[in-house]
């Protein structure tokens, strides 16, 4: 079946400018993640929605970074005022509902640059 | 809070040469640990997993066994091939966070 998708692939955005970057998770997964992966470092958690539950905001690192996610299906995050220190690949990752030894399937990521 | 620490790369081995990742966490209670692999222009993928001490998970030749006594996660492989090339993470999920926490990443590189 299909997999995680995200959309853009590359995006290259002028400093100060908003994006939105899409996801959309295998059909029926509960739990959505967003992670961000700088150059040539590990995958930083930035939030986590599970079903109608509020979302884990905290690891989104400035108030001009947010997501929503409508019911079970599609995640938008979006980036106000873009800087250069927000360039680097953004990951979406789902995964049938949540807790210990669940597998998240990790989505081809939105490599961002920002200029 | 909780971390996964994993030994820096690149990692440049030989064809058939043994390989060991070394990789230790910091967690309150038990988490479940993975290595997951992204291959050159591929996704992330998970590679295997442990869910509680002493579970060893295996894939692909591929081993790890969850030592809580040193808080260890090594990942381990007899013989490694030119396609075994990716980097490697380490990560690990914690039920009071419902996030995976990842390691820095170990590129390897294997050479005919």
């Amino acid at each position: 079946g299909a997999g995680v998708s995200q959309s853009p692939s590359n995006k290259v955005t002028e400093k100060g400018k908003d994006v939105e970057l899409r996801c959309d998770p295998i059909s029926g997964h509960t739990a959505l993640y967003w992670y961000r992966q700088r150059l040539g470092q590990g995958l930083e958690f930035l939030i986590y929605f599970q079903g109608n539950s509020a979302p884990d905001k905290s690891g989104l690192p400035s108030d001009r970074f947010s997501a929503e996610r409508t019911g079970e299906s599609v995640s938008t995050l979006t980036i106000q005022r873009t800087q250069q220190e927000d360039s680097a690949v953004y990951l979406c990752a789902s995964s049938l509902g949540t807790g210990l030894g669940v597998e998240q399937y990790f989505g081809p990521g939105t490599r961002l640059t920002v200029t | 809070g909780d971390s996964v620490t994993q030994m820096e790369g690149p990692v440049t081995l030989s064809e058939e040469a043994f390989l060991t990742i070394n990789c230790t966490y910091t967690a309150t209670g038990y988490p479940s640990l993975f290595w997951y692999v992204q291959y050159p222009g591929e996704g992330l993928q998970l590679l295997l997993k442990a869910t509680k001490a002493d579970d060893k998970g295996s894939n692909k030749g591929f081993e790890a066994t969850y030592r809580k006594e040193t808080t260890s996660f090594h990942l381990e492989k007899g013989s490694v091939q030119v396609s075994d090339s990716a980097v490697y993470f380490c990560a690990l999920f914690s039920g009071g966070y419902n996030k995976l926490i990842f390691g820095a990443g170990t590129r390897l590189a294997v050479h005919p």
